[in-house]
């Protein structure tokens, strides 16, 4: 079985200060890393994934990503955060080679303060 | 390209009563997918199709139908709605294996209240 644990329900940040969201994987085998943003009342857009290769990964809106095989995470990155970053966001663990069912960690509530 | 398109945005239920969620997607992909999102619950698998022609129940089935169209179009249905099933509805689709890199594009929502 494969799970997500995404361990805040909100972070809260200044704008223009780094920000961090983060998530932590279960999965057999190697597993695909999704990021989603969910802005209000809409619905989920892909923000970053991380297949293979290079740990860092880089999305949409300067979004980065580490992926930490040891450490089961794949935490979400922003160097400078803006006030309309603030969304909620959704990390997402696929198992590769598995069927075609995405899990979804329970979402984050990221604010930025102006 | 539309991408994921989901008919009705709204709707008021009262108890009881049946309704028909439609999907459609215009990108080519073999799954398709309906979950549900509640407060603080994330997103819960309803029901998933595979491939044309094929569904499987996901985490939270019960109450719920599905009917996989085409490859383009996937439908849920509720046969007798119960306050419980008041919640957001997304569908999602998937253009599997490993070049297409398995992102997942979802429907801007259906919000539906069971009175």
């Amino acid at each position: 079985a494969q799970s997500v644990a995404q361990p805040e329900d909100q972070v809260n940040v200044a704008e223009g200060n780094p920000l961090t969201v983060k998530c932590t994987y279960s999965v057999s085998g190697n597993p695909y890393l999704f990021w989603y943003v969910q802005y209000p009342n809409r619905g989920l857009q892909f923000l970053l994934k991380y297949i293979t290769g290079d740990n860092l990964v880089k999305g949409s809106y300067g979004f980065e990503a580490e992926f930490n095989k040891s450490q089961t995470s794949f935490h979400l990155k922003k160097p400078s955060a803006l006030v309309s970053d603030s969304a909620l966001y959704f990390c997402a663990v696929l198992a590769s080679g598995g069927s075609y069912i995405p899990t979804f960690g329970r979402g984050t509530s990221l604010i930025v303060h102006p | 390209n539309a991408g994921v398109t989901q008919t009705p945005k709204f709707q008021v239920l009262k108890t009881g009563q049946s309704m028909t969620l439609q999907c459609a997607q215009d990108m080519n992909h073999n799954s398709m997918y309906w979950y549900r999102q509640d407060p603080g619950m994330g997103l819960r698998l309803i029901y998933y199709s595979a491939s044309e022609g094929t569904t499987d129940k996901g985490e939270v089935p019960n109450g719920y139908n599905v009917s996989r169209l085409n490859k383009r179009e996937f439908s849920l249905r509720l046969e007798s709605a119960a306050p419980s099933q008041t919640s957001v509805y997304f569908c999602a689709s998937i253009q599997q294996g490993f070049a297409a890199k398995n992102i997942q594009y979802f429907g801007a929502g259906t919000r539906l209240s069971v009175l």
